[in-house]
């Protein structure tokens, strides 16, 4: 059984700063994994997705990193804004299990100005 | 391209009721999948559809309940409202094609809660 765990759970930084968020998960037999962002209250937005075959996957600041044999990823998140205040949840896919995503509890980002 | 719409936004309903939620995924998406989130519980699977056919289920009582429609939308429902299910159900859609590598794309959700 696929079991998601995201550190730290939340994190307060000030405006600027380059951070790192961890996601790990315990099945290696992944499909791909996806990276989100959440508001409160509201959807979940795709940040990025890694495909099982590949390391690492860039949009604009953000990079995401993958070691599937490992079982870990990151999200890096360079010179941080107030805007990119939110949850951060990543999602494994597994091989056999496509269309079904397994979340963690997600790192809640505060970006102070 | 328009985004993947859930009706109705916002629900409130009595214990022992029903309700039915509706989804429908972004055009030539052919896979719609809920999910549950609580404070408690966070993200939660429920079901997977895909050709009007349940493809993957999650670990919830036989309560909840979903279909697929010929055009890809989706409905949940729960039956027999337990206060337990106020949550923000959320719905995602995957072109689920040889390119698509199974990206989901999720709703701005249904809020419901149970009184």
């Amino acid at each position: 059984k696929q079991e998601v765990t995201q550190i730290p759970a939340a994190l307060s930084v000030p405006e600027g700063e380059n951070l790192v968020l961890n996601c790990s998960f315990t099945d290696s037999a992944i499909y791909n994994l996806q990276w989100f962002r959440q508001d409160p209250g509201k959807g979940l937005t795709s940040l990025l997705l890694i495909q099982s075959s590949q390391r690492e996957q860039t949009s604009g600041r953000l990079n995401a990193s993958l070691d599937k044999s490992s079982g870990r990823s990151t999200l890096y998140i360079a010179a941080s804004q107030p805007g990119d205040s939110a949850t951060y949840l990543c999602a494994p896919q597994g091989s056999g299990n496509t269309g079904k995503l397994i979340f963690g509890q997600g790192t809640t980002l505060q970006v102070k100005p | 391209k328009a985004g993947v719409t859930q009706t109705p936004r916002y629900l409130i309903k009595t214990r022992g009721q029903q309700v039915t939620l509706s989804c429908s995924p972004i055009s030539g998406h052919r896979s719609v999948s809920w999910y549950q989130q609580t404070p408690g519980q966070g993200l939660q699977f429920l079901f997977e559809y895909f050709s009007e056919t349940q493809r993957n289920k999650g670990n919830f009582p036989g309560r909840f309940s979903g279909r697929q429609f010929s055009n890809s939308r989706s409905e949940m429902n729960v039956s027999t409202l337990e206060l337990g299910d106020s949550a923000l159900y959320l719905c995602a859609s995957s072109l689920d094609g040889p390119r698509s590598y199974n990206e989901q794309f999720f709703g701005p959700g249904t809020r419901l809660t149970v009184l």
